[in-house]
């Protein structure tokens, strides 16, 4: 079965640097998502990129953040000048809509971010 | 905006009883639901898709069922085993464009 591959999957880094966390989605899959998940709290929704651009932002998806899909395999999400609140694991997930309602979300196994 | 409620937020039920766990929504205009489970430190693993135009899927010994008029999806699971044992989040989506995440049940099953 297809899987959403995710590298590295533990990342430590010191506050103020920045970090590449990598994806390698589904091949035929078109949408292309990042979400985090902080310890003890609900999965939240980064972002959404779509046909080469973002698609949809959510208020924590702030300039601190971007994405690239430079290649057209791997879907990247840098995160500049860390701070400990960053601290999270970071899920990258993939979905092929239908006229239906879709074939469901596929997700990465994550990154888990810890910033010191 | 769309929020997404899971009652119970943890239960513990010994081997081999059938369970129910209850998700709601507030905005009944979905693309689909989908039910995850996640173990701890791990990532997600799909268990079950309901697209908006369905009103049950089936797994295995899991059941899930979607009532999109009142807003609620349960995830029915049957002869539960200490496999189990994890947390069961629920997530709708509006759209292609995210999914929105229930705060998860956290099932313990009791050899």
């Amino acid at each position: 079965e297809p899987e959403v591959t995710q590298t590295p999957s533990h990342q430590v880094t010191q506050m103020g640097q920045e970090v590449i966390l990598r994806c390698v989605p589904i091949s035929n899959h078109l949408y292309f998502y990042w979400y985090r998940q902080i310890l003890g709290q609900k999965v939240e929704f980064l972002v959404s990129f779509y046909n080469n651009e973002i698609s949809e932002k959510s208020e924590i998806f702030d300039d601190q953040f971007s994405v690239e899909r430079p290649d057209g395999s791997n879907f990247t999400l840098k995160i500049r000048s860390t701070k400990l609140e960053d601290s999270a694991m970071y899920f990258c997930a993939s979905f092929l809509p239908s006229d239906r309602g879709g074939y469901g979300y596929t997700f990465g196994s994550g990154t888990r971010l810890t910033v010191v | 905006k769309q929020e997404v409620t899971q009652i119970p937020a943890a239960l513990s039920v010994p081997e081999g009883e059938n369970l129910v766990l209850n998700c709601s929504f507030t905005d009944s205009a979905i693309y689909n639901l989908q039910w995850f489970r996640q173990d701890p430190g791990k990532g997600l693993t799909s268990l079950l898709l309901i697209q908006s135009s369905q009103r049950e899927q089936t797994s295995g010994r899991l059941n899930a069922s979607l009532d999109k008029s009142s807003g609620r999806s349960t995830l029915y699971i049957a002869a539960s085993q200490p496999g189990d044992s994890a947390t069961y989040l629920c997530a709708v989506s509006e759209g292609a464009q995210k999914l929105v995440f229930g705060q998860g049940t956290r099932l313990t099953i009791n050899p």
